[in-house]
């Protein structure tokens, strides 16, 4: 159980584009999504967190205009990286709490390595 | 500021042996403390957790240890196996109700046949 996904698993796009992100929970419903993005060898650095139903909620330093949220359903979160410029280009990861949990565990999709040309 | 912070970037143990991944916290005001493992290009497993109010808890061969006078946390792998090998993080949920949590640099661990 407490399955999620992402799609695409790796996405290419030109200077300038946008490109959508999904995230699902499959075997469960999530009222709170979290993104987050990982550069080589770093650690996961929490982008914003996807409530549904109302506006996500952005770290310190994150640009909501370029980084635009969408949690339009219990088990679908979407991020779209709009205009995208080449230090864009990262392994982006999504996780959700299970409304069960009582350990304070999320549970992460597989991520989406953007590249951006 | 690093909250939460993995002060050895990687590990090399013997199969069989005992891998010891450490991790310290700063902030007081976490309630929970994870463990996932990362393999590269994928999203983390979670592995297992602790409530601030314990000192230990146990999952096959998983224990992790709280010692909140000196905020400081570990996991304890027994017997390390081959397949244990990857980067792992721990991670530390705020006493809120948003759920956020906070990871350390992470450590790569190895282990040899």
């Amino acid at each position: 159980g407490a399955v999620v996904s992402q799609h695409p698993s790796w996405v290419i796009c030109k200077s300038g584009t946008s490109v959508k992100i999904e995230c699902r929970s499959l075997d469960f419903q999530a009222t709170t999504m979290f993104w987050y993005r990982q550069f080589p060898k770093q650690s996961l650095m929490l982008m914003a967190t996807s409530n549904e139903g109302s506006k996500a909620t952005y770290e310190q330093g994150v640009e909501k205009d370029k980084f635009l949220i969408n949690h339009a359903s219990l088990t679908l979160s979407t991020l779209t990286v709009t205009s995208a410029h080449p230090e864009d280009s990262s392994f982006y990861i999504c996780s959700a709490i299970p409304g069960t949990s009582g350990r304070g565990e999320q549970y992460f999709g597989p991520g989406t390595r953007l590249t951006v040309t | 500021d690093q909250q939460v912070k993995q002060n050895s970037p990687s590990l090399s143990v013997q199969e069989g042996r005992i891998s010891i991944l450490n991790c310290d916290y700063t902030n007081s005001m976490f309630d929970y403390f994870l463990w996932y493992k990362k393999y590269p290009a994928e999203g983390p497993t979670f592995l297992i957790s602790i409530s601030s109010i314990k000192d230990k808890n146990e999952d096959g061969r998983f224990t992790v240890f709280l010692n909140k006078s000196a905020k400081h946390l570990s996991l304890h792998i027994v017997p390390s196996q081959p397949g244990d090998s990857a980067v792992y993080f721990c991670a530390a949920r705020l006493r809120s109700n948003t759920g956020k949590l906070i990871f350390g640099q992470g450590t790569t661990l190895q282990v040899k046949p």
